[in-house]
């Protein structure tokens, strides 16, 4: 079974506007951890933020921000002010488990992101 | 400077034949992974490391095969039983632990021909 769920192929938004990519998951676990990766088109991951399970605030991380509503099991990533180098494909991911016993790294399918001037 | 190298970058092999992608990395991480992507697609896991000389199998394991003989290097051997073996396939490395982030190397793009 599919567990992790990004919904949206693809989106296109404006320069300096802010747009908010959705990620939800599925896992039976308390603890687990929710990454954010953009992919450039020269295939390179670059890791942009991280959420805890059981971090109480959202993470932030510069214009990166997780928006993550744990009852709903959605963990969505807003770019604020976007920019011309924000165009790429963005995965979120997760991993379940513990410090002392965790298990493999998940990824979604991955949101395609088109930045206009 | 600390990171993962993978080798090559582009490879090129005939239907039929083995061929094994390297992954060296330094940063001194227990675990490392390896991904196949396919084009506009997700990134699907093949096999992971946890500690040297001990891996499992990830989402689409049939076909290829590992080992984890240092800690530093995860090759991956993508077998003539691999019925669609072209790909993108990308290693990634972390330290233990839920909250560790993963680090990717630039990728190899393997094409069969």
């Amino acid at each position: 079974a599919q567990k992790i769920t990004q919904t949206q192929p693809g989106m296109f938004v404006q320069e300096k506007e802010a747009v908010t990519l959705d990620c939800t998951y599925d896992t039976s676990d308390q603890s687990y951890g929710l990454f954010w990766y953009k992919q450039p088109s020269s295939g390179e991951m670059i890791f942009l933020i991280y959420q805890g399970s059981y971090d109480e605030q959202n993470a932030t991380e510069g214009r990166y921000s997780l928006n993550f509503q744990k009852a709903r099991k959605s963990a969505n990533l807003v770019i604020s002010a976007s920019q011309l180098g924000d165009s790429a494909m963005y995965f979120c991911a997760m991993r379940e488990g513990t410090t002392d016993s965790w298990g493999k790294l998940q990824f979604g399918a991955g949101t395609q992101v088109v930045v206009t001037p | 400077d600390g990171g993962i190298t993978q080798s090559p970058k582009y490879l090129f092999r005939k239907e039929g034949q083995n061929v094994t992608l390297s992954c060296e990395q330094n940063l001194n991480h227990d675990a490392m992974y390896w991904y196949r992507q396919d084009p506009g697609q997700g990134l699907r896991l093949i096999y992971y490391s946890q500690i040297v000389n001990d891996f499992q199998k990830g989402d689409i394991a049939e076909g290829y095969s590992v080992s984890r003989e240092k800690k530093e290097s995860f090759p991956l051997t993508v077998t003539s039983a691999q019925k669609n073996p072209t790909a993108f396939y990308l290693c990634a490395s972390s330290l233990r632990g839920m909250n560790t982030e993963a680090f990717f190397g630039q990728g190899t793009r393997l094409t069969v021909v």
